[in-house]
């Protein structure tokens, strides 16, 4: 079963520094897909980051970038520069087969500080 | 911006009535998904469909319906409304030849009593 594990249920970071959220993820396939989606009080689901498996460089979107260590099935996010705009909740997903379903992580709630 | 829309935004229900809800899109894109979000479980696939009139259904479609007889809506039903289907339900879309990432729509809250 392919399952996506955030460890991390809530976490905090003052304004202007870095903080990074962790995920792992479980799946046998080779070629599939990870994401990052925050999603702030309003709801709304806002993707951030897409990284392709058999891309071995890391994206990066402006402030957001990732670690992705697929041996050991790591994928995790950095925020540069928090503003108070990120505070959110942060859910790591995957998806194996296009088309199909994105399977989410619980989400880490991450509250940035002024 | 997907051009995504969803309806009602909010919605009080009682036990045993049926609900629809309604996810429209703008943009002609082929697949369409729904999901629900609660509390501990992140977001779960209901139903999904890969184009007018076919569906398939995900790994929480007991007790929900949908149907899709035109490209830009997807509708997914509740038969009969239980106290269990109290979440907040998100459509998304992804694009012909990006089918692996989906973009959300912004949610619809249902309240079953």
């Amino acid at each position: 079963a392919q399952t996506v594990t955030q460890s991390q249920p809530e976490m905090s970071v003052q304004e202007a520094e870095t903080v990074t959220l962790s995920c792992t993820y479980d799946t046998s396939e080779s070629n599939y897909y990870l994401f990052w989606y925050k999603q702030p009080p309003s709801r709304q689901m806002i993707l951030v980051i897409r990284q392709e498996a058999y891309k071995q460089q890391n994206a990066t979107e402006n402030r957001f970038s990732v670690n992705f260590q697929k041996a050991a099935k790591s994928f995790s996010l950095k925020i540069s520069d928090s503003q108070l705009g990120d505070t959110a909740m942060y859910f790591c997903a995957f998806i194996y087969n296009q088309g199909g379903k994105l399977i989410f992580g619980q989400g880490t709630e991450l509250s940035v500080k002024p | 911006d997907a051009g995504i829309t969803q309806s009602p935004r909010h919605k009080v229900t009682e036990t045993g009535t049926p609900v629809t809800l309604r996810c429209h899109q703008t943009e002609n894109h082929r697949y369409m998904y729904w999901y629900r979000q609660d509390p501990g479980h992140g977001l779960r696939l209901i139903h999904y469909s890969y184009g007018v009139k076919d569906t398939d259904k995900g790994e929480v479609s007991d007790g929900y319906s949908v149907s899709r007889s035109k490209t830009e809506d997807f509708l997914l039903t509740l038969e009969s409304a239980t106290s269990s289907q109290t979440s907040v339900y998100f459509c998304a879309i992804s694009e012909q030849g990006k089918q692996e990432t989906q973009y959300f729509g912004p949610g619809t809250r249902l309240l079953v009593l």
